[in-house]
Order: C-alpha cells, then structure tokens, then sequence
C-alpha cells in the first residue's frame, strides 16, 4: 500500500522569506501523481500544485514550486516570498490510476510579520 | 465558481444519536467522497461513491454509512453516534479520472457528547 509522511507537524517562516516543506511516499507504481493541497484557517481544502509522477519537470504555480525527486521518492513543496496568507495545514497527497488519493498527516505552517 | 457545499459548519449531536451530514456538488462530478480529518492522523477515507446508487467502503467505514440518490448529492449517516466519531469531516468531488485532484467542501465539525 501506498503511504504518505509529512516529517515536519509544524514550521514557521517570516513574512518574504523561502520555506520547503517536505513530504516522502512509498510505492512500486511508476506512474502515478502528486499533490500539495492548502487547508487555511477558514477550512476549505484548496489544491496548489500537481505533479505528473511521468514528468521530469518541477511544477510551478507562481510562488509555489516542488521539487520532485523521483528515485528518492520525494516531493517537496517551496513558498518563495511568504505571505501572510500562506498560514495554512500543507497536505501532501499521492494518487495512483483510479485508485484512492493517499494523503500525509499534514505541516501546520505558521507565515510571521 | 465551481463548488461542494456542506450543510453545516457545526453541529453537536448526542450520543446514540442518527447523524446526517449533507454533500452537493456542482460540477457534475462522477466521485464523490467522505474524508474524515483528525490532528496527526490526515486525511482518512471513510467511503467513496463513483456513480448515482453505487459505494465503495475505503479504510475506515465502521460505524457510518452513505447515500447517493442523486449525482450532485451525497451523504453520510452515522447510524449511532459515538464520542469517538467526533471529529472533523470532509466531502470531496472528482472527475471520473481523479488525476486533477478533488474539490473539497469547507467541512463540518460534528461533536458528539
């Protein structure tokens, strides 16, 4: 079975500055894809970024960036210029064909002015 | 705006109680799914349904129990409520192919006393 872990429970960042969050997975599946999802304050999960397990090219979604290593079976996501907007539960999540989305335990993040 | 809506925000609930928790989606989504999230622990499957009438239990179903009469509809039964099922729970949506992630409702914490 495919499982998901989040490392880090909480990180906090100044307001402008870079953090990466980290998220690891387990599989013998060579295609398959991944997410990072953002929980704010006000609960509603939204999805930030998508990778495609096939593609050897980073996502990109304005600030938000992954890095994706395959063979170390590690995706992990980078807020350039941190907003306070960013504080928000990170999730990681993994799917494999049709089968059910895997998520990770989650980071807290915590964006100080 | 595309959206899943969930009835309640808050709900407190009795113990031995019957819960209902209300889903609709307006995107003509085929998945829907019933998440239940608790600190530490992510995102749990609890069931999932890919077609009007049809169900599939995932990793934690005991003790609820859904319904999908309608595609844009579905719903979660807690047939007797236990202080163990409070918690926060999350529906979702999906394309019949699930590789651009889920949309999620804005949740509903229940509480059981």
């Amino acid at each position: 079975a495919q499982t998901v872990t989040q490392s880090q429970p909480e990180m906090s960042v100044q307001e402008a500055e870079t953090v990466t969050l980290s998220c690891t997975y387990d599989t013998s599946e060579n295609n398959y894809y991944l997410f990072w999802y953002k929980q704010p304050p006000s609960r509603q999960m939204i999805l930030v970024i998508r990778q495609e397990a096939y593609k050897q090219q980073n996502a990109t979604e304005n600030r938000f960036s992954v890095n994706f290593q395959k063979a170390a079976k590690s995706f992990s996501l980078k807020i350039s210029d941190s907003q306070l907007g960013d504080t928000a539960m990170y999730f990681c999540a993994f799917l494999y064909n049709n089968n059910d989305m895997r998520f990770g335990a989650g980071t807290r993040l915590t964006v100080k002015p | 705006d595309v959206k899943v809506t969930q009835s309640s925000r808050y709900l407190v609930k009795r113990t031995g109680e019957k819960v209902f928790l209300e889903c609709v989606q307006d995107m003509d989504h085929e998945n829907m799914f019933w998440y239940r999230q608790d600190p530490g622990l992510g995102l749990r499957l609890i069931y999932f349904s890919y077609d009007v009438k049809m169900k599939e239990k995932g990793d934690i179903p005991e003790g609820y129990s859904v319904s999908r009469e309608k595609k844009e509809r579905f719903s979660l039964i807690l047939e007797s409520a236990s202080t163990n099922q409070t918690s926060m729970y999350l529906c979702a949506s999906s394309l019949e192919g699930r590789v651009y992630g889920y949309t999620f409702g804005s949740g509903t914490r229940l509480t059981v006393v």
